[in-house]
């Protein structure tokens, strides 16, 4: 069973700090590793993805892969109220959808 | 450009009532994903479309859902005699490779 976990939350933080969101998967062959954000009562929209060679940052958004420790993780800088939202993790494991996990609600406080 | 869209945004029935959903996926994109998203859970996959490979219909969760997909365009999402439980955000997406971008999805309720 290919499985993708993380913290439901919620995660809260104050505005300004530093948001770290974390998800572990279970298949040592996921190839990539993607970030969506879902607003409340909209879709997810992605954020960022990073293949299985390395980290990736774009804008305050950092996403950084820990192959031996099988998890992946998003970081915010300068959290703002506008960045309340879930955030679901996902995993590419070649020729299949994507596995997703259920989501990490953040909430900053302004 | 366009992106995916989903029609209708809203659609509410009656119970055992037969709806239909829609789905245009981005232009080019050869694989085609359905998803339930109940209230405050995470994504549920449903069904998935690879070009003209047979469907993985391993997620669909009982025999009143089917859905179709017309070459690599229009996908409908059916549901037979629908049941309150099946009140949810129907999201559908699509993709060239492994990146998944998704539409505005549809909220059905069932009463």
């Amino acid at each position: 069973q290919k499985e993708v976990e993380q913290n439901s939350g919620p995660l809260s933080v104050p505005e300004g700090a530093i948001a770290s969101l974390n998800c572990t998967y279970s298949d040592r062959g996921s190839q990539s590793f993607f970030w969506y954000r879902q607003y409340s009562g909209k879709s997810p929209e992605l954020i960022m993805f990073i293949y299985s060679n390395g980290d990736k940052e774009d804008g305050r958004f950092t996403a950084q892969l820990n192959k031996a420790s099988q998890y992946v993780s998003l970081l915010i800088r300068d959290s703002q109220p506008s960045d309340s939202a879930t955030y679901l993790c996902a995993v590419y494991l070649g020729n299949t959808p994507l596995v997703f996990g259920k989501g990490t609600r953040l909430s900053v406080i302004a | 450009g366009a992106g995916v869209s989903q029609s209708p945004s809203n659609k509410v029935t009656e119970k055992g009532k037969d709806v239909e959903l829609r789905c245009d996926p981005i232009s080019g994109h050869t694989a085609l994903y359905w998803y339930r998203q109940r209230l405050g859970q995470g994504l549920e996959f449903l069904i998935y479309f690879q070009g003209n490979s047979a469907p993985d219909k391993s997620g669909l969760p009982s025999d009143r859902f089917s859905a179709e997909r017309t070459g690599e365009s229009v996908s409908t999402l059916t549901i037979q005699r629908t049941q309150q439980e099946d009140s949810a955000v129907y999201l559908c997406a699509s993709s060239t490779q492994e990146t998944q971008y998704f539409g505005p999805g549809t909220r059905l309720l069932v009463l």
